[in-house]
């Protein structure tokens, strides 16, 4: 099946630092890719989804200055989570879909910890 | 946006047992998917229903879809303790929405 990489699974960073995860479709083009927040035993969050070689698309509430979001290949994307805070703490998952297919393949998430 | 919606939220049963979750969305769907997720983990794509079926089988995995009612089931048979997840549906449209899951226990 097809197979999503994301890295890294796990960072804890200090208040103020930026921090960068990646997510990758190791075996498939991903022309979406779409990135998750999950809190503690509730939903996903959608944040945005990205085309490949277009600005991505933010949900609401999401501050697109804050959460940069890059899709610069139809294999990989990368969250920078900028000038992070405690309250940005939290488990964030990629998912990458191709095609026309509606079946996103997930990463395994990364969690975040800001001290 | 859409949604699914799943109940109950948590479910304990005893290994062999049956499982039974449900879903419920409020606008019309292309398809309909179950996903599930380990503890900490992504999420893992279990099945896709079209909005033109109405029941599907994938091993131990029934589910079936009545749009009429905009609700589907995911039924998982002789449940093992590897089975302990949350479940979660997931509608399309433009985009997809995920519910906020059921949490299944199976205890051995």
């Amino acid at each position: 099946g097809a197979v999503v990489s994301q890295h890294p699974s796990w960072v804890i960073c200090k208040s103020g630092t930026s921090v960068k995860i990646e997510c990758r479709s190791l075996d498939f083009q991903a022309t979406t890719m779409f990135w998750y927040r999950q809190f503690p035993k509730q939903s996903l969050m959608l944040m945005a989804t990205s085309n490949e070689g277009s600005k991505a698309t933010y949900e609401q509430g999401v501050e697109k200055d804050k959460f940069l979001i890059n899709h610069a290949s139809l294999t990989l994307s990368t969250l920078t989570v900028t000038s992070a805070h405690p309250e940005d703490s939290s488990f964030y998952i990629c998912s990458a879909s191709s095609g026309g297919k509606n079946i996103q393949y997930f990463g395994a998430g990364t969690r975040l910890s800001v001290l | 946006s859409q949604q699914g919606e799943e109940d109950p939220q948590a479910l304990s049963i005893q290994e062999g047992e049956n499982a039974t979750m449900n879903c419920s969305y409020k606008t019309s769907i292309n398809n309909l998917q179950w996903y599930r997720q380990n503890s900490g983990r992504g999420l893992v794509h279990l099945i896709l229903i079209r909005s033109n079926e109405r029941e599907k089988h994938s091993g131990r995995l029934r589910v079936t879809l009545d749009t009429s009612k905009k609700s589907s089931s995911l039924l998982i048979t002789a449940s093992r303790a590897a089975d302990t997840a949350s479940y979660f549906c997931a509608t399309d449209g433009n985009d997809m929405r995920f519910g906020a899951g059921t949490r299944l226990t199976v205890k051995p």
